[in-house]
């Protein structure tokens, strides 16, 4: 994988459900992968940054886990509330000292 | 937390004008900066890396002398789009932080170029 990818690309899901989203990465050269929450009108906001691999980080209802060797990360969204729509983007960076951001999972709760 | 202003938020003008988009840092020294543009339901794309006291580090396909980025001081870096296009109407965002942090953002600014 050249590119970071997410999936699902939107989500549409009830309040009070739990969700997860996708975040593949390119794993060579690997440095640390991170996580931003983008809220309409607002600037993206660091949530994570991770760098090895079985890290998994928590901030309240939210969480991720990293797996380096296989290029990907999940982020879960543990009872969702209204205040949680956002558009979440992971990005990495690499040795080539680059963040590389995917498209980003668009939620609405 | 620190603070990243952006200004302007949005803009439109006219085509051949020349446009400064102005990336501060509140309440930190920023050496590193970076601006990327976001094309409709496309990621953020870096443009450059901008570093204080030295010439920008453009990515590959970027035009250097369309999109001039200064630095001159550990709290701001412009950037000016020169005599913009409708081809340059984008979503122009700035970071600072080094590349290894999670980066702090300004707000944005919109360019529409009629």
């Amino acid at each position: 994988i050249l590119n970071v990818e997410q999936s699902p690309q939107s989500l549409h899901v009830q309040e009070g459900d739990s969700t997860n989203f996708t975040c593949s990465f390119p794993s060579s050269n690997f440095y640390a992968l991170h996580w931003y929450r983008w809220e309409t009108a607002k600037s993206p906001e660091a949530l994570f940054v991770m760098t090895l691999n079985g890290d998994e980080k928590k901030k309240g209802r939210i969480s991720a886990t990293l797996n380096t060797k296989e290029g990907y990360s999940y982020l879960y969204i543990k009872g969702s509330q209204p205040e949680d729509s956002a558009t979440y983007l992971c990005a990495s960076t690499s040795g080539t000292y680059k963040y590389i951001f995917g498209t980003g999972t668009r939620l609405k709760v | 937390g620190a603070v990243v202003s952006q200004h302007p938020s949005w803009v439109i003008c006219k085509s051949g004008t020349s446009v400064k988009i102005e990336c501060r840092s509140l309440d930190f020294q920023a050496t590193t900066m970076f601006w990327y543009r976001q094309f409709p339901k496309q990621s953020l794309m870096l443009m450059a890396t901008s570093n204080e006291g030295s010439k920008a580090t453009y990515e590959q396909g970027v035009e250097k002398d369309k999109f001039l980025i200064n630095h001159a001081s550990l709290t701001l870096s412009t950037l000016t789009v020169t005599s913009a296009h409708p081809e340059d109407s984008s979503f122009y965002i700035c970071s600072a932080g080094t590349w290894e942090q999670p980066q702090h953002f300004g707000d944005g600014t919109r360019l529409s170029i009629l």
